[in-house]
């Protein structure tokens, strides 16, 4: 069975600082994609970055990162300059390609202190 | 916004009693997937429709089923409510059948609240 691990379950991090929110994966499938979803206080899941496991690049948006690590099955969220509209629930997904479902880590509950 | 939309947000109802959450999903999305989060806890995969079919089950209960209509809403019934089915529950879309890794849009999600 495949599953997600978060295993920090709060960070902070001061307003305009960088921080790491680690996320862990187990499968033995090779074609898979990876997730990173925020969901705010208004509960809001909202879509921060995506990467295809075939695809060795890190995927970036703006000041979002990811570091892929498909060997290791390690799949980190990079927040750079992190601002305090980034405090939130972050959730690590996973989903088999050929598969229908997300399977969703625990949450890393992140606070951006001013 | 996703696109999404789902109704009502909120729903406070009585243990026993049974209750219809409602999906909309975004434009020429034909996937509707149902979620439950529990408080502090992350998703949960309920069940998955591609235009009109039936296409994964997760963790749902017998108590509850789903359906998706010719104009692709979907709606989701919960009967015979108990305490712990009280959770939010999320609605998302996507373009295809999911299998090649859709991204999937959440709606804002219903608050079921049962008392």
């Amino acid at each position: 069975a495949q599953t997600v691990t978060q295993s920090q379950p709060e960070m902070s991090v001061q307003e305009a600082e960088t921080v790491t929110l680690s996320c862990t994966y187990d499968t033995s499938e090779s074609n898979y994609y990876l997730f990173w979803y925020k969901q705010p206080p208004s509960r809001q899941m909202i879509l921060v970055i995506r990467q295809e496991a075939y695809k060795q690049q890190n995927a970036t948006e703006n000041r979002f990162s990811v570091n892929f690590q498909k060997a290791a099955k390690s799949f980190s969220l990079k927040i750079s300059d992190s601002q305090l509209g980034d405090t939130a629930m972050y959730f690590c997904a996973f989903m088999v390609s050929g598969t229908y479902k997300y399977i969703f880590g625990t949450g890393t509950r992140l606070k951006v202190l001013a | 916004d996703s696109g999404v939309t789902q109704t009502p947000k909120h729903l406070i109802t009585a243990t026993g009693q049974r209750v219809t959450l409602r999906c909309s999903p975004r434009s020429g999305d034909l996937s509707v997937y149902w979620y439950q989060q529990s408080l502090d806890q992350g998703l949960q995969f309920l069940i998955q429709y591609y235009n009109g079919e039936e296409r994964a089950k997760g963790n749902i209960l017998e108590r509850f089923s789903a359906q998706q209509f010719p104009d692709l809403h979907s709606e989701l019934n919960l009967s015979s409510l108990e305490l712990g089915d009280s959770a939010l529950y999320f609605c998302a879309s996507s373009p295809t059948n999911g299998r090649g890794g859709d991204t999937q849009y959440f709606g804002p999600g219903t608050r079921l609240t049962v008392l």
